[in-house]
C-alpha cells in the first residue's frame, strides 16, 4: 500500500517569494492534516480536513498561508509572501475516520528554506 | 491548556543497556496517547496508541506504559537501529482528529 505522498522534498526560496506543497494521501483516507515542524520540536497542526472541509484551520496564519482540498482527496498548502521564519519542514498526514487506532500516516515532508 | 513535556531531551545508550523515556501530559481529557519514531529527514512513523490508565502495549524492544499523568517508553537491551528521536502525541476528547506532541527525545544507541 502506498503511503503519504508529498512533493517536493526540498525547496529553496528567497523570501517574499510564494512557495507550494503537495500532497497525496493514503487511498481512502478522508481525514488529511498538514503540520509544520521546526527543528527539534514536535509537530504543529497547521490544518485538518474532513473530505473537502476545513474542520480545523485555527493555527492556519491566514494572511499568508492558504490551503485547499478539491474533491476530498490532494491537497495543497501555499504561502504567500514567504518570510525568514517560516524555514521548516512541512508535514501532509492522512487518517481513516472511525478506526480503532486513531493513527495518523504521515509523509516524508517537505522541507523548506526561506533566505 | 493541553501540553505534553517529554524528558530527556537526549539520551545516549550503549547497546544492551535499558531504559526509559517519560511523556508528561495535561489534556482536558485523554482519548488517546501516542508514540510515535522519527528518523532524521522522514515523517513521523506510528508506533503505539493507548487509551487508558494501566494499559501496556509492546512492540519488539518497546514496551509503552500510561498512567493518569504521564507516559513511559521503555527501550529493553537497545540495538544501533533504535535510534531515532521518539515522539509522543496527546489527543483530547472534543477535539478528535489534533495531535499535540511533545518536543521529542532523541535517543542514540552505540554499538
Amino acid at each position: 500500500e502506498a503511503g503519504v505522498v508529498q512533493s517536493p522534498r526540498y525547496k529553496i526560496i528567497e523570501k517574499k517569494q510564494p512557495v507550494a506543497f503537495w500532497c497525496n494521501p493514503i487511498s481512502g483516507h478522508n481525514t488529511l492534516y498538514w503540520y509544520l515542524q521546526n527543528l527539534g520540536q514536535g509537530p504543529e497542526l497547521l490544518i485538518r480536513y474532513e473530505n473537502e472541509e476545513a474542520v480545523d484551520d485555527s493555527q492556519l496564519p491566514k494572511d499568508r498561508f492558504s490551503a485547499e482540498r478539491l474533491k476530498g482527496v490532494d491537497s495543497t498548502l501555499k504561502i504567500q509572501p514567504a518570510e525568514l521564519g517560516d524555514s521548516a519542514v512541512y508535514l501532509c498526514a492522512s487518517s481513516l475516520a472511525g478506526s480503532v487506532s486513531n493513527e495518523q500516516f504521515f509523509g516524508p515532508g517537505t522541507r523548506l528554506t526561506v533566505l | 491548556e493541553d501540553q505534553v513535556t517529554q524528558s530527556p531531551e537526549a539520551l545516549r545508550l550503549q547497546e544492551g543497556e535499558s531504559s526509559s523515556l517519560n511523556c508528561s501530559y495535561t489534556v482536558s481529557g485523554l482519548r488517546g496517547l501516542f508514540w510515535y519514531r522519527q528518523d532524521p529527514g522522514k515523517g513521523p512513523e506510528f508506533l503505539f496508541t493507548l487509551y487508558s490508565a494501566g494499559e501496556e502495549k509492546e512492540k519488539e524492544r518497546l514496551k509503552a506504559t500510561l498512567t493518569k499523568k504521564e507516559s513511559f517508553l521503555h527501550i529493553t537491551a537497545p540495538k544501533p537501529e533504535d535510534s531515532a528521536t521518539y515522539l509522543c502525541a496527546v489527543q483530547a476528547w472534543g477535539n478528535t482528529g489534533k495531535l499535540i506532541f511533545g518536543q521529542g527525545t532523541t535517543l542514540q544507541v552505540k554499538p
